[in-house]
């Protein structure tokens, strides 16, 4: 079975300060990818970045990077400058091959503070 | 990417009811989903609609609770029947992309309301 753990359900950090947020993930597949999505209190659901299982380097997307540590099954995103309008939950999802849907952890509920 | 469109935005229903959400896509995609996300909690997929066949629904999701339509390859429904309170949440549809990497997007949701 696959699963996504998310251990922070809410983080607080001070604006222009880099963040690191967790997710470690379980799953028996050989190949799958790993994403990271922002969702505002509005609702919407953002997509920030993709990891695949397989890639050799770590992703990055602007201010964000995923700290991809494949032995440690462990897909941290790091949030650099931090900004006012990162105030958000995060929510890392992974979609495998065994069950070929993306599935969810539970979020992080991130605040910058001033 | 992809622009993906919901209606209603948000709505408030009587319990016994049924609303239909709808989900327009700005381009042909072959599947489409369909996510509730309760209060507080993460999403969960209800189903995964193909143009042109019956929709496959997750473990405690059936049909006749959420019958979902997929007339064209850019157009879907889902309806929320004989609601209850427990289905206050917000509805999200989805579509998957393969651009170099594969990406789901999602609309802005549906945030139901049932009384």
């Amino acid at each position: 079975a696959q699963k996504i753990t998310q251990t922070q359900p809410g983080m607080f950090v001070q604006e222009k300060e880099a963040v690191t947020l967790d997710c470690t993930y379980d799953t028996s597949d050989p190949s799958y990818g790993l994403f990271w999505y922002k969702q505002p209190s509005s609702g919407e659901m953002i997509f920030l970045i993709y990891q695949g299982s397989y890639d050799q380097q770590n992703a990055t997307e602007g201010r964000y990077s995923l700290n991809f540590q494949k032995a440690r099954k462990s897909a941290n995103l790091v949030i650099s400058a931090s900004q006012l309008g990162d105030s958000a939950m995060y929510f890392c999802a992974m979609k495998g091959t065994s069950y070929d849907k993306v599935i969810f952890g539970p979020g992080t509920s991130l605040s910058v503070i001033p | 990417s992809a622009v993906i469109s919901q209606k209603p935005s948000r709505d408030i229903c009587q319990r016994g009811t049924s609303l239909t959400i709808q989900c327009q896509v700005d381009s042909q995609v072959t599947m489409m989903f369909w996510y509730r996300q309760q209060p507080g909690q993460s999403l969960t997929l209800i189903a995964t609609a193909n143009q042109g066949s019956e929709a496959t629904y997750e473990s405690g999701f059936v049909i006749d609770k959420f019958p979902i339509s997929r007339p064209n390859l850019t157009f879907s429904t889902l309806t929320v029947s004989n609601m209850s309170p427990e289905d206050s949440s917000i509805y999200l549809c989805s579509v998957e992309f393969y651009q170099g990497i594969y990406t789901q997007y999602f609309g802005p949701g549906t945030r139901l309301t049932v009384l």
